[in-house]
């Protein structure tokens, strides 16, 4: 299995609601990773989780909150969004170390967001 | 700090010519890696190529080949032979040689490719 599988596709939510992403990768991979990206511009990293730990957390409002349950899992919770927060999400899994050569950051097919 | 750039906004190129996609970067770390991605429309990021700032030959995978410039900080893709299915963005992007770091992005390349 050399994927990495995201849940949903597409998300629409109002400002009010509460809504996880769901991430999943099988490939014993111990780096995940959530991007945002806004449309003609390239991905923006959020969070990096590093054995299941928090590792990197580039300065995102709280209104995000990430969470590794298990090695395979990886969750975006979100809560009070705003609408320019309407992006795709993107979630990326990663071999350390030699692994890269083979396959590099692989990224799942993204969840599109819209926030109304 | 690391940083990627691409000074092509869009490329058009005309099916089974070859075609050059233009990347530099700039960084003081000692090892890197550096990364081509593939974006279609719908959104995927397609991983295509990877070099190491220690490897002394340029990357190949198929079609993609990579111009590893290490002295002039450049990392060009090629495309050889170029097809319909290769019309997309294309990312070119760094990170540290660890694997579990931030991969920083160029501003992407429109390839189009013309019948």
């Amino acid at each position: 299995d050399t994927e990495v599988t995201q849940t949903p596709k597409h998300l629409v939510m109002g400002m009010t609601n509460k809504k996880s992403l769901k991430c999943e990768q099988h490939m014993g991979h111990r780096a995940m990773y959530w991007y945002k990206q806004k449309a003609k511009k390239p991905p923006e990293l959020m969070f990096v989780y590093s054995y299941e730990k928090l590792s990197i957390n580039e300065s995102v409002p709280s209104r995000f909150s990430p969470e590794c349950p298990n090695s395979s899992l990886l969750n975006l919770h979100l809560h009070a969004l705003q609408p320019e927060d309407s992006a795709l999400y993107l979630c990326a899994s990663s071999q350390e170390g030699l692994g890269l050569a083979v396959g590099g950051y692989t990224f799942g097919s993204g969840t599109r967001l819209t926030v109304v | 700090a690391q940083k990627i750039t691409q000074t092509q906004p869009g490329m058009f190129v005309q099916e089974k010519e070859a075609v050059t996609l233009d990347c530099t970067y700039d960084t003081s770390d000692q090892s890197y890696g550096l990364f081509w991605y593939k974006q279609p429309s719908s959104g995927e990021m397609i991983f295509l190529i990877y070099q190491g700032s220690y490897d002394e030959q340029n990357a190949t995978e198929g079609r993609y080949s990579l111009n590893f410039q290490k002295a002039r900080k450049s990392a060009n893709l090629v495309i050889s032979a170029s097809q319909l299915g290769d019309s997309a963005m294309y990312f070119c992007a760094m990170s540290g040689a660890a694997g579990n770091e931030k991969l920083t992005f160029g501003t992407g390349t429109r390839l189009t490719i013309i019948p």
